[in-house]
């Protein structure tokens, strides 16, 4: 089935410094999507990517799409206590319809220190 | 963006009894939602998806008739956990798609006794 290697697992930074983590996968996907979940919290929704190459931003946020639909990245700058959480990537495949299926990566969980 | 509101927050159960959970879009209709499970430091499980007037779909391994799921209308989906143990505790969360974006609820931990 459909994988996604997310890295790294885990991050420990200075508030202030900027962060990178990423994911590939070994299928294509019509829409990658990333998250951040909070202890006890659902996951909520940071950026969505949908197309090839797309490069998107919110606030300190910047996510791109991989040419080949099989990789994303997600940059933070400057952190801040706040930042810290579980981040996500995940694959939307759309069948079509309704017929949605999202896969997972496994995490980087981030912890700022002030 | 969609708001999807899931209760309760938290439940805490006798093992053997049940726990139904709810999951509603707020502003969207979702003819689809999405069932996980997650347990501590580990990323979300699909367990099944709910359909609307149609029986769910199940993940292998996951026990139909021990989690039923109800999608009985456009905006509302249920989960219930029927006769509980211990090893059921775990942080159950649903979801919802919209506009080519899939919403989360803000989960519920069952804690079972």
């Amino acid at each position: 089935g459909q994988q996604l290697n997310q890295s790294p697992q885990s991050m420990f930074i200075q508030e202030g410094e900027d962060v990178s983590m990423n994911c590939t996968s070994s299928s294509i996907f019509n829409t990658w999507l990333w998250y951040k979940q909070d202890p006890g919290e659902g996951p909520v929704l940071l950026i969505a990517l949908y197309k090839a190459g797309e490069l998107t931003s919110n606030g300190r946020l910047t996510a791109q799409f991989g040419i080949t639909r099989k990789d994303s990245f997600l940059n933070i700058s400057a952190s801040i206590p706040s930042d810290v959480g579980i981040y996500f990537c995940a694959g939307l495949s759309n069948s079509g319809g309704s017929n949605y299926k999202l896969t997972f990566g496994k995490g980087t969980l981030l912890t700022v220190n002030p | 963006g969609a708001v999807v509101s899931q209760h309760p927050s938290w439940v805490i159960c006798k093992s053997g009894t049940s726990v139904k959970i709810e999951c509603r879009s707020l502003d969207f209709q979702a003819t689809t939602m999405f069932w996980y499970r997650q347990f501590p430091k580990q990323s979300l499980m699909l367990m099944a998806t709910s359909n609307e007037g149609s029986k769910a779909t199940y993940e292998q391994g996951v026990e139909k008739d021990k989690f039923l799921i109800n999608h009985a209308s456009l905006t509302l989906s249920t989960l219930t956990v029927t006769s509980a143990h211990p090893e059921d505790s775990s942080f159950y969360i649903c979801s919802a798609p919209n506009l080519e974006k899939l919403f989360f609820g803000s989960g519920t931990q069952l804690s079972v006794l």
